[in-house]
């Protein structure tokens, strides 16, 4: 079966300190990979996908950087983080497009 | 611009009294709407896609259904282990995201 890791479930950080968030899938071979971002009050929002090694789309203009560096393996990274940073970071992976997405357990992370 | 909005905010149901949540959308050509439970402080767990009007699938106390412009999510005779957020997303059939609604916070009191 499939299992999908994030770490580290919670991150302090403070303004202007850079930031990497890895997210593993096991069990399933060129997975599209997806993160997403929980802020308090809102929807969950995609930030970035890939369906493949080192091919990334972002959805939303940001302060983030995506990579994939191995095809199970998707990192979210900031040189700067901003405030606005602040949130719960998910990662989900899918067999293919328009297939049911399995989201990871998140990392929350603190910006202060 | 894709819009998904639920309701009601938050219900708080006894045990057993059975009840629907509402999913209403507008998206321009819809590939699938899902259904996902959240717990507090972990990621959403799976719970159903339907991709046509007319569609319905169940597990346990919960049913989904799809029409032209809303799903719904019914409970029946809910229990405790009930209680949960739960989101519903649409997806575009030509994109990858995800698209979802704030949640419906539900608590189910013995």
């Amino acid at each position: 079966s499939q299992t999908i890791h994030q770490w580290p479930a919670t991150l302090v950080q403070p303004v202007g300190s850079p930031l990497s968030l890895e997210c593993t899938v096991e069990g399933t071979s060129n997975p599209n990979l997806y993160w997403y971002r929980q802020a308090a009050g809102r929807g969950l929002q995609l930030l970035f996908y890939s369906v493949g090694i080192g091919q990334i789309s972002s959805e939303v203009p940001q302060n983030l950087s995506a990579s994939r560096p191995q095809d199970r393996q998707f990192i979210l990274s900031s040189k700067k983080l901003l405030l606005s940073d602040s949130g719960f970071y998910l990662c989900a992976w899918s067999v293919g497009s328009g297939e049911t997405q399995y989201f990871g357990p998140g990392t929350r992370l603190l910006v202060l | 611009e894709d819009q998904v909005t639920q309701s009601p905010e938050a219900l708080r149901l006894q045990e057993g009294e059975s009840s629907s949540l509402n999913c209403s959308y507008t998206v321009s050509g819809l590939r699938g709407l899902f259904w996902y439970r959240q717990d507090p402080g972990k990621g959403p767990e799976f719970l159903f896609t339907l991709y046509s009007a007319g569609e319905e699938k169940e597990k346990e106390r919960l049913k989904a259904t799809l029409t032209k412009k809303e799903s719904f999510l019914h409970i029946t005779a809910p229990k405790p282990e009930d209680s949960a957020t739960y989101l519903c997303a649409v997806q575009r059939a030509s994109g990858y995201a995800l698209n979802f609604g704030k949640g419906t916070s539900l608590l189910v009191t013995p």
